[in-house]
């Protein structure tokens, strides 16, 4: 079956660095996607994984392990604005390359 | 980067009447739209996907006579919710695929709430 779990909610302060982790079962595999939406906003695209690795874009680094199911998400210097939900997906070996979403983790920043 | 429109943003109808969403890609041709719906508090979850000329191709669950998809161009593609009712209130978000680029990464549109009365 299709499984993508992630933790539902995540508190740290203003400054400080959190990490989200997300496993996953699914039937194919072809990228690991981390997106960050605002509450009443749609999602915007933070991170793509495809082989196991770090990959670092500013503020933000994804980490995927294909072997072990297993990706995390690292927000470092965190900024009130960085409160959000952050959503895991994986993409489908299909032709059309849908996403499953993981529940989403909602990361509070407090001052 | 890549933009994805949506319209309307909010939408407020009387149950029993049907209700047309637009996607549209604006800086790139999109052969693949998806649509999600989202429910408050929780994630998102494909209805159907969309393909430039053919039929859309739906998620076990969700009633294809009832959302009815167009994607009729490689820049629209529209959802159409035929006698609304007001379970059918939510948060309807849209995607497209750009092919072009290397992660062909989802770009979503900024999302459309519907509240059936």
């Amino acid at each position: 079956g299709q499984n993508i779990d992630q933790p539902t909610e995540m508190t740290a302060t203003e400054g400080a660095i959190v990490q989200i982790n997300c496993t996953y079962q699914t039937s194919g595999f072809n990228g690991l996607f981390w997106y960050q939406q605002h509450a009443g906003e749609a999602p915007t695209f933070l991170s793509y994984n495809v082989l196991d690795g770090l990959e670092e874009k500013g503020r933000f680094s994804s980490f995927l392990s294909r072997s072990k199911g297993y990706s995390y998400l690292l927000l470092k210097e965190l900024q009130m604005k960085d409160s959000a939900s952050y959503l895991c997906a994986v993409r489908a070996t299909d032709s059309w390359g849908k996403l499953q979403f993981g529940a989403g983790t909602q990361v509070v920043v407090t001052p | 980067g890549a933009v994805v429109s949506q319209h309307p943003s909010w939408v407020i109808c009387k149950s029993g009447t049907s209700v047309k969403i637009e996607c549209r890609s604006l800086d790139f041709q999109a052969t693949t739209m998806f649509w999600y719906r989202q429910f408050p508090k929780q994630s998102l979850m494909l209805m159907a996907t969309s393909n430039e000329g053919s039929k859309a191709t739906y998620e076990q669950g969700v009633e294809k006579d009832k959302f009815l998809i167009n994607h009729a161009s490689l820049t629209l593609s529209t959802l159409t919710v035929t006698s609304a009712h007001p379970e059918d209130s939510s948060f309807y978000i849209c995607s497209a695929r750009d092919p072009i680029r290397v992660q062909e990464t989802q770009y979503f549109g900024p999302g459309t709430r519907l509240l059936v009365l």
